[in-house]
Order: C-alpha cells, then sequence, then structure tokens
C-alpha cells in the first residue's frame, strides 16, 4: 500500500525551529518529486515547499523562503521539512503529498500539527 | 501575487448539478496550469479527484467532470449527493516546480 506517514510536529515558541519528516512506503520514493502543504486552523490549503526527484531542486512559498530548507534522503525514503525561525502564523496542519508526472499531488499523509505560540 | 480565486460557498440540492470554478486574478486559467481539485471533508487530508484539468482520478464517481469554461476551470457535479458535501480546493501549477492554492468552496448539499 502506497503510504506517507509525517512527524515531528509539536507546540514550539516564537522563534523556534522543528523538523518534520515524512517516511513514504509501497512505491519508489526516489522516483517522485515531493511537496509539504500547509493548512492553518479553519483555513485552506496552502502550497509551502517542494523538491525535485532527481537533481533535488528545491522551491519554497514566499511566506516561508528563507526559514524552511525542504531535503529528502532516498535511502531512507523519507523526506524532510526543517523549520526555523517559526512564527505563529506558521500555525497549521502539515502535510506531505506525492507529485505526479500530471503535476497533480496524488497520495498525501495524515498531517502533522504544528502550534507556535508562547 | 498571484491569486487563486474560488466561490467561498455553492448550495446544491440533492439530484442537482453544480459547476464550481477557479480563475485568476490576472489573467485567464488554461489547460497549461494542469488544473487539479482535491475533496476535504473535517479532520482529512484532501484527495484527488480531478487532475490535469480534466481526468478523474481513481475511484472517483463520473458525476464528477472537469473543464475549462471562459477563463477558468470548473469542476461540474451532475447528480450531487449528500456523500458529495465537502471543501473544494484547486490548484494550479504555476511553473517551474510552483503551486498554487484556491481558497476553497464549502459545499452543502440540501
Amino acid at each position: 500500500e502506497v503510504q506517507l506517514l509525517e512527524s515531528g510536529g509539536g507546540l514550539v515558541q516564537p522563534g523556534g525551529s522543528l523538523r518534520l519528516s515524512c517516511a513514504a512506503s509501497g512505491f519508489t520514493f526516489s522516483n517522485n518529486g515531493m511537496n509539504w502543504v500547509r493548512q492553518a486552523p479553519g483555513k485552506g490549503l496552502e502550497w509551502v515547499s517542494g523538491i525535485s526527484s532527481g537533481l533535488g531542486d528545491t522551491l519554497y512559498a514566499d511566506s516561508v523562503k528563507g526559514r524552511f530548507t525542504i531535503s529528502r534522503d532516498n535511502s531512507k525514503n523519507t523526506l524532510y521539512l526543517q523549520m526555523n525561525s517559526l512564527r505563529a502564523e506558521d500555525t497549521a496542519v502539515y502535510y506531505c503529498a506525492r507529485r505526479t508526472a500530471y503535476y497533480d499531488m496524488d497520495v498525501w499523509g495524515q498531517g502533522t500539527t504544528v502550534t507556535v505560540s508562547s | 501575487q498571484t491569486v487563486v480565486t474560488q466561490e467561498p460557498s455553492f448550495s446544491v440540492s440533492p439530484g442537482g448539478t453544480v459547476t464550481l470554478t477557479c480563475g485568476l486574478t490576472s489573467g485567464s486559467v488554461s489547460t497549461r496550469y494542469h488544473t487539479s481539485w482535491y475533496q476535504q471533508t473535517p479532520g482529512q487530508a484532501p484527495r484527488t479527484v480531478i487532475y490535469n484539468t480534466n481526468t478523474r482520478s481513481s475511484g472517483i464517481p463520473d458525476r464528477f467532470s472537469g473543464s475549462i469554461l471562459g477563463n477558468k476551470a470548473a469542476l461540474t457535479i451532475t447528480g450531487a449527493q449528500s456523500d458529495d458535501e465537502s471543501d473544494y480546493y484547486c490548484v494550479l501549477y504555476m511553473g517551474s516546480g510552483i503551486w498554487v492554492f484556491g481558497g476553497g468552496t464549502t459545499l452543502t448539499v440540501l
């Protein structure tokens, strides 16, 4: 079964850091680009960051550029999101999602909750 | 800054037809944006309904269809059922590895 499982969320103070992980199984992880998407409480979906399958090219939404870093370890079938200088507005459920050749995100994890508060 | 627009809410009667749209504040949506539509119920992850503008995802009933209508992408539900009551999000691929989501439409079936 194709599956993504996020972990690493929690409560952090403003200015703090967290690293999210997304463990992939059931498919050849190295073959797919991956995205992080977040959803603030009661709000819509927001694309946060993406990483390609080959060279590992990375891109970020303007809202997180310079603070978040996406990476992947294909030997561990795991995607990461390092989040630094966290702000209250980063509070959200963070989903990892698999990208397809049709620019779709066809497999999603169950999400991990990040709360930034003092 | 690119803003993707969706109707905040829509209501449809059971058995009725509804068309949700996905536009741009500047410019027209075309097939080059590879529009996807996601359905999300509370507490659940999104799931793909339509991808690449008009392709139904596996397991999605054929009452769901995607298209370009005028200058927007559209999701049409023909013969709406109570199970279709959800939030629907479109997302446009802007190129160069960047996606932009619309604000979502809450669909009520009653």
